[in-house]
């Protein structure tokens, strides 16, 4: 098990409402990166964070944003979800340019009906 | 076309056997090269990482780079029922923001 944890595992929410998921990064790592994993797909990049600000971003609508906290904890929020929006959520934690060397959390399975 | 191509399968082999996964790529700026293991409900594990061109190794696990032909393999030996799982590639661009892009991943299963 790696040290990233997210939170909730599992969550279903209506056409139209707004959702926010958490994720603790591994002891030591700085960076924090979103993905996208919709069924059989690969993840897709969402954004990544370092010092509480958003260093890079994928093609994802602003309805996405994200925060980092001082201790390098993050929150993906989703505005307006849309049925699409249905996916696995994973996080990534690293230390600074080392996105090769990510541990990855178990996700968070958003479903929206 | 996609950046990185991986065939889904799902892919069926018998406990012992060889098995070879594989990913095309289009893009030659590509230096990093990763395989990824992820079991059901879980998330991405990391199984190998590569810098450019070449073979490494770890335990039952070969990874292959072919810049050449922008080609990477991975090879399992002595496959395990433990082993069944979806296998995703995944690269990057050397510099700042290293942004990993993936393959579909390989639904593989190892039968007793």
């Amino acid at each position: 098990e790696t040290g990233v944890t997210q939170s909730p595992t599992h969550l279903i929410k209506t056409r139209g409402q707004q959702v926010t998921l958490r994720c603790s990064s591994q002891s030591g790592h700085n960076t924090v990166s979103w993905y996208q994993q919709a069924l059989g797909q690969g993840p897709q990049f969402i954004f990544q964070y370092y010092r509480e600000e958003e260093n890079g971003r994928g093609n994802f609508p602003p309805r996405f944003s994200g925060l980092q906290f001082p201790n390098y904890s993050s929150e993906l929020n989703v505005n307006a979800l849309e049925l699409d929006d249905s996916a696995l959520y994973l996080c990534a934690s690293s230390l600074f340019n080392r996105d090769t060397e990510a541990f990855f959390g178990q996700g968070t399975r958003l479903t929206v009906v | 076309q996609k950046e990185v191509e991986q065939d889904p399968g799902p892919l069926s082999v018998p406990e012992g056997a060889i098995v070879s996964l594989n990913c095309t790529y289009s893009n030659s700026a590509f230096q990093y090269f990763m395989w990824y293991r992820q079991y059901s409900r879980k998330g991405p594990e990391l199984l190998m990482y590569t810098y450019s061109s070449g073979n490494k190794e770890d335990g039952r696990f070969t990874a292959q780079v072919d810049k050449s032909s922008k080609y990477i393999s991975l090879f399992i030996r002595d496959s395990q029922p433990s082993d069944s799982a979806t296998y995703l590639c995944a690269m990057s661009r050397a510099g700042n923001n290293r942004k990993l892009i993936w393959g579909l991943g390989t639904s593989l299963g190892v039968n007793p």
